[in-house]
């Protein structure tokens, strides 16, 4: 049973516009949140995270937004740009524990 | 070279074959990882590698055996794999602060090796 879930493959914005990349979980004891970015032949690198005591966090571009009462959170680009494309990887951990809990990823592409 | 290297970037091997998937990192971390990426799936953790130490190992399968001569190398030693092995292998490392508080510290990924089992 997936304990983080991306349930959108894939998501198509027009460049300029908000895109908006959602992520659930099922594991309340989830200490920290953090999104990961993805290009063809690339490693994922790290993007944005945020802690389980807070409901926001931005920066730049990027804003991440945690609902915990609905397990909940979400990737906010904008404005999103061409280089934005790419697969996004929501992931999870606990305090106590080296493993990362990893999405099935979303991959954004950003029409121009 | 910077960041987190993989070799091979690619590997086609036949059941019987024994092969082995290197990774280096040249950040000055702590600690390294293995994780195998299958076709719309999320990333499954393989071994993690804290001070040269193995640290977790989630039930793979023995005919995956990890090794880690020093804090920059991590190998991944392949024998009769079978073709549900085919995936992207790949190579993470990072700086751990406190042993129990690695998950929180970023971690840098290599390229990968696109292995196919025939």
């Amino acid at each position: 049973d997936q304990q983080v879930k991306q349930n959108s493959p894939s998501l198509s914005v027009q460049e300029g516009r908000i895109s908006i990349l959602n992520c659930d979980y099922t594991n309340s004891m989830f200490d920290y949140f953090l999104w990961y970015k993805k290009y063809p032949a690339e490693g994922p690198t790290f993007l944005i995270s945020i802690s389980s005591i807070k409901d926001k966090n931005e920066d730049g571009r990027f804003t991440v937004f945690l609902n915990k009462s609905a397990k909940h959170l979400s990737l906010h680009i904008v404005p999103s740009q061409p280089g934005d494309s790419a697969v996004y990887f929501c992931a999870a951990c606990m305090d106590s524990n080296y493993q990362l809990i990893w999405g099935a990823g979303t991959k954004l592409i950003i029409k121009p | 070279e910077t960041g987190v290297t993989q070799t091979p970037r690619h590997l086609v091997m036949g059941m019987t074959n024994k092969k082995s998937l290197k990774c280096e990192q040249h950040l000055g971390h702590n600690a390294m990882y293995w994780y195998k990426q299958s076709a719309k799936k999320p990333l499954e953790l393989m071994f993690v590698y804290s001070l040269e130490e193995r640290v977790e190992n989630n039930s793979v399968p023995s005919r995956f055996s990890p090794e880690c001569p020093n804090s920059s190398h991590l190998f991944l030693h392949l024998h009769t794999l079978q073709p549900e092995d085919s995936a992207l292998y790949l190579c993470a490392s990072s700086q751990d602060s406190d042993r129990y508080r690695s998950s929180y510290n970023e971690q840098f990924f290599g390229p990968g090796t696109r292995l196919t089992v025939l």
